[in-house]
């Protein structure tokens, strides 16, 4: 059974508008969760993370927003820039173990 | 700064053939891992390692073997390849943060293909 779901495999949105990527756990246990950004033959970077006593982290243009009562988190891209287009994945993980579990990813394309 | 580096980044083997994905990294960092990468998917734990000369399974671990023998370093082994492990291999590596979970870093990949 898939731990960390990102349901959308696409999505397309324009240059300046609003990106927002979803990802949903079933492990109450995950306690911290990264998103990951992976450009195309090039491993993932790190972009933003969250821990499980915050409900929102914001990093300039990127906003994390975490709701544990229905485990669910998203990821905002304001304004969504060409540059931003990429495969974004969800990770969680449980205390200090370092195993990330990732999901299947959601490919952004940002349309001039 | 390299990072972290993978060697090599393509290969191709018959099936049957063996050998080793080579991941090194110059951050002084604990643990490090090895995950594949397959179409539409994503990034599956085979191996990892939380320090020089241990390691540990992964969610896919079968028919794979690694070794930390020094820190900087982690090896990927596979003995008999298999059509099925065609994939795209990343390797990261990450420190064990202190109350703070510390984000991995990743090599740039080694793609594999199995005849």
């Amino acid at each position: 059974d898939q731990q960390v779901k990102q349901n959308s495999p696409s999505l397309s949105v324009q240059e300046g508008r609003i990106s927002i990527l979803n990802c949903d756990y079933t492990n109450s246990m995950f306690d911290y969760f990264l998103w990951y950004k992976k450009y195309p033959a090039e491993g993932p970077t790190f972009l933003i993370s969250i821990s499980s006593i915050k409900d929102k982290n914001e990093d300039g243009r990127f906003t994390v927003f975490l709701n544990k009562s229905a485990k669910h988190l998203s990821l905002h891209i304001v304004p969504s820039q060409p540059g931003d287009s990429a495969v974004y994945f969800c990770a969680a993980l449980i205390g200090n173990a370092g195993k990330s579990t990732f999901g299947d990813g959601t490919t952004l394309t940002v349309k001039p | 700064n390299a990072g972290v580096t993978q060697t090599p980044k393509f290969r191709v083997l018959k099936t049957g053939q063996s050998m080793t994905l080579l991941c090194a990294q110059d951050m002084n960092h604990e643990y490090m891992y090895w995950y594949r990468q397959d179409p539409g998917m994503g990034l599956r734990l085979i191996h990892y390692s939380v320090g020089e000369g241990t390691t540990a399974k992964g969610e896919v671990p079968d028919g794979y073997n690694v070794s930390r023998l020094k820190k900087q370093n982690f090896l990927l082994g596979l003995e008999s390849a298999a059509p099925s492990q065609t994939s795209v291999y990343f390797c990261a590596s990450s420190y064990p943060g202190q109350g703070a979970k510390q984000p991995q870093h990743f090599g740039d990949g080694t793609r594999l293909s199995i005849l």
